[in-house]
Order: C-alpha cells, then structure tokens, then sequence
C-alpha cells in the first residue's frame, strides 16, 4: 500500500545543516518529491528524484534516496531563516495513476 | 502566467450553507487537483480530474462535489456546509504524465460554524 510518514518537526540553528528524512512503503516508486510550504502559501516544488537514483544535488539541497530502506532525505546546507517551513515528502506509483502521495510534512524551524 | 488561481481566500460559513470554490490555471494543464490541508493530517485528495471531461474521487470525496469546467477551470461545490469541512483547500494542476510535479493555489481558509 502506500504510506508515506515524516517526524513533524525539525528545529536548528542558523547556519546548520538541516536534514528532512521520510519513509515511504511502495516499493514501485517512481518519483519521490520534496515540497516547501511556506506560511499562509500553497506547496512549491523544491526537488525531485527519480527512483533509480541515489542522490541529487542541487545548490544548497542535497537529496538522498536508500531504495532498500526505503528511506528519503532531504539535506539543507547553511539553514537560513527563510527555510522555516514546513517540507512534505511525496512519492507516485508506477502503474498507478501517478497522482502524488504526501506525508504529514516536516516543520522547519531555524532559530538565530 | 498567474499560474494556479483560487477564489475566495477565506470564508466563513453557516453550517448547512452552500458554497463553490474556485479555481484555475493558465498553464495548459491536463490534470487538476483539489486537496484539504489539516493540522497534523497532511494533504488529503478530495477529487482530481485527469482531463477535461472526466472527474474521479480521492481519499475524502464525502460531503463534496466537483465540476471540470472546461480545460483552464475545476470548481469544489460544498452543497452542505458541516463544520467538520472546517480546513484550508488547495487546487493544484499537473501536465499530466509519469512525472506528476503539481502546482499549487495559494488556499482557501474556510470557517464552518
């Protein structure tokens, strides 16, 4: 089935690095997606992976897939107080109807 | 491009009240979403429409019907509001193909009392 689950929050100071993680169940994946919501907005897509990959850089983002594990991260280098927001992680089913699933998503937050 | 427009941001309702949500996108896409956002509940597909013409159910299709207008537009009609529709909605598009990056409306904040 699918299931995808991410811890609710994440708290770190300025200048960390943050690290986002997710698991998913399906292990048919095809894409596996990070968004960023920020406050009173609607979800921008941050990155993408494809499944047949196991990382993907992409300036201060870095995207690690463990297709064994079946376990995603999302790493932020040198966190700014604009990344405060809440990340989701999705993923679609080859097969099915493409249609992302989202987990509960991640509350960034960064404090000075 | 606008990208993917809602109408209204917010709106309180009586419980039992009707009300349609709009939504639309300038960016020729195939593909149109409706989704709830709740605390702690993630994003819950509500209804999507993969083409023009056609409508399926999501997770949570009770209490709620859809309209694919034409291509640009999908509408969410609540016929009767309860306050457990309380949440924030969000429209989104897709192109539509195995790589499904979806754009987002910035929400409607709807009150049901």
């Amino acid at each position: 089935g699918e299931d995808v689950e991410q811890s609710l929050f994440l708290s770190v100071r300025e200048g960390d690095s943050s690290v986002i993680n997710c698991t998913y169940t399906d292990s048919s994946s095809t894409y596996l997606y990070w968004y960023k919501q920020e406050p009173g907005a609607g979800l921008q897509l941050l990155t993408y992976i494809f499944s047949n990959m196991d990382m993907k850089q992409d300036q201060r983002l870095t995207v690690l897939l463990n297709k064994k594990d079946k376990h995603l991260s999302l790493r932020i280098a040198d966190t700014q107080t604009g990344d405060s927001a809440i990340y989701f992680c999705a993923e679609s089913i080859r097969g099915g109807s493409y249609i992302p699933t989202f987990g509960r998503g991640t509350s960034l937050i960064v404090h000075p | 491009n606008a990208g993917v427009t809602q109408t209204p941001k917010f709106q309180v309702l009586k419980t039992g009240q009707s009300m349609t949500l709009q939504c639309a996108q300038d960016m020729n896409h195939n593909s149109m979403y409706w989704y709830r956002q709740d605390p702690g509940m993630g994003l819950r597909l509500i209804y999507y429409s993969a083409s023009e013409g056609t409508t399926d159910k999501g997770e949570v299709p009770n209490g709620y019907n859809v309209s694919r207008l034409n291509k640009r537009e999908f509408s969410l009609r609540l016929e009767s509001a309860a306050p457990s529709q309380t949440s924030v909605y969000f429209c989104a598009s897709s192109l539509a193909g195995e790589q499904e990056t979806q754009y987002f409306g910035p929400g409607t904040r709807l009150l049901v009392l």
